[in-house]
Parts: structure tokens; sequence; C-alpha cells
């Protein structure tokens, strides 16, 4: 069964850093493009950015570019999205996505809250 | 950057009533177009791309069709499990974007 798995939810304060990770199985990690999409409390869908883990090319949003860092640790099939120095606007559900064009498979989602 | 405007913004229905969901791009897309539904407290779900494809496991009952500016989600007699939020999102470059959905409830 093809698969991502999301790290668990997260609470963090103003200015603390956070990696969430998304480790796929049942497919070649390496083979197809993982991405980002971020859900707001209560709002739509956004695309944060993409990255291919059989050379690590990786592409952003503008919405996004300097805010996160996104990467892949290919030994291990694991995509990564970090954070240097949280907001309490990143508070939002993260989810990876398996990316050809369109997204065929996503992880359940990593919550993560941001609050003093 | 292509903005994806979706209409109704929410359709209220019957079971058994028939669907039409609109998505329209700012500038064409050709058929790089792809539909999600997304129910409370779960994952967005893949269930149309390339406009008009049915991803794997989705019921017939859900089809698309359009290309270029303009495209429909068509439910062709909802079922009690599809009320829920549909999303388009297409593909430009290297720049994806999501519509900001239609809320599908019941009425």
């Amino acid at each position: 069964e093809v698969q991502l798995v999301q790290s668990g939810a997260e609470v963090k304060k103003p200015g603390e850093s956070l990696k969430i990770s998304c480790k796929g199985s049942g497919y070649s990690f390496t083979s197809y493009w993982i991405g980002w999409v971020r859900q707001m409390p209560g709002k739509g869908l956004e695309w944060m950015g993409i990255i291919y883990p059989g050379d690590s090319d990786t592409r952003y949003s503008p919405s996004f570019q300097g805010q996160v860092t996104i990467s892949a640790d290919k030994s291990i099939s694991t995509a990564y999205l970090q954070w240097s120095s949280l907001k309490a606007s990143d508070t939002a559900m993260y989810y990876c996505v398996r990316h050809k064009y369109y997204m065929d498979v996503w992880g359940k989602g990593t919550t993560v809250t941001v609050s003093s | 950057e292509i903005v994806l405007t979706q209409s109704p913004a929410t359709l209220s229905l019957s079971p058994g009533e028939r669907a039409t969901l609109s998505c329209r791009a700012s500038q064409s897309v050709s058929s790089y177009l792809a539909w999600y539904q997304q129910k409370p407290g779960q994952a967005p779900r893949l269930l149309i791309y390339d406009a008009s494809n049915r991803a794997t496991g989705i019921p017939a009952r859900f089809s698309g069709s359009g290309s270029g500016t303009d495209f429909t989600l068509t439910i062709s007699s909802l079922e009690p499990e599809d009320f829920a939020v549909y999303y388009c999102q297409q593909r430009s470059n290297w720049l994806f974007t999501f519509g900001p959905g239609t809320k599908v409830d019941i009425k």
C-alpha cells in the first residue's frame, strides 16, 4: 500500500524552530516529487513547495519562499518541512503529498500550533 | 500567477440530486486541472485529474469535464458521504494553486 506517514502534532512558542517529517512507503520514494500543503484553521488549501528526493531539486511557492525549508533524506524515504523561527500565523495543518502535477497520495497531516 | 475561482461557494442539495460545481481559471491551464474532496477532520482525496480522469477507486457518479479556463465537476446522484468541500487545483509551470472550494451541504 502506498502511504505517507507524517510526524505527530506539535505545540511550539513563537521564535522556536521546528522540523516535521513525512515518510513514504509502498513505492519508489526517489521517483516522485513530494510536496507540502498548508491549511490554516477553517481555511482552504495552499501549496507550499515540492522536492524531488532523487536529486533534491526543490521548488517553492513565492508565498513561502524564505519562510520554510523543504528537504529530504532518500536513504530513509523521508521528506521534511522546517521553520527556523515560528510565528503564531504558522498555526495550521500541514499535509505532505505525493506530487505529480496533481496530488494523488496525501498524508494524514501534522497539526502545528504556535502560541505563547 | 493563475487564479482559480469556484462557484458556487456553497451548494445546498438533497441526497439523490445532481451536483454541478464550477472552476474557472484566470488563463488557460489546458487540461492540467484536478479535483479533490475534503471531509471534516480528514485529508483531501484526489477525485479527478487531467480534467476528466477519475482517480483510482473513485465512483463513477463523479465526473469531470472542461479544458482551457472552464471546468466542471459533476456528481450525478449525491450519496450521504458526498457532502463535503471540493477544491480544484491547477499547474502552471512550477506554480500550483488551489481554488477556494465549494461546500456541498445537505438541504
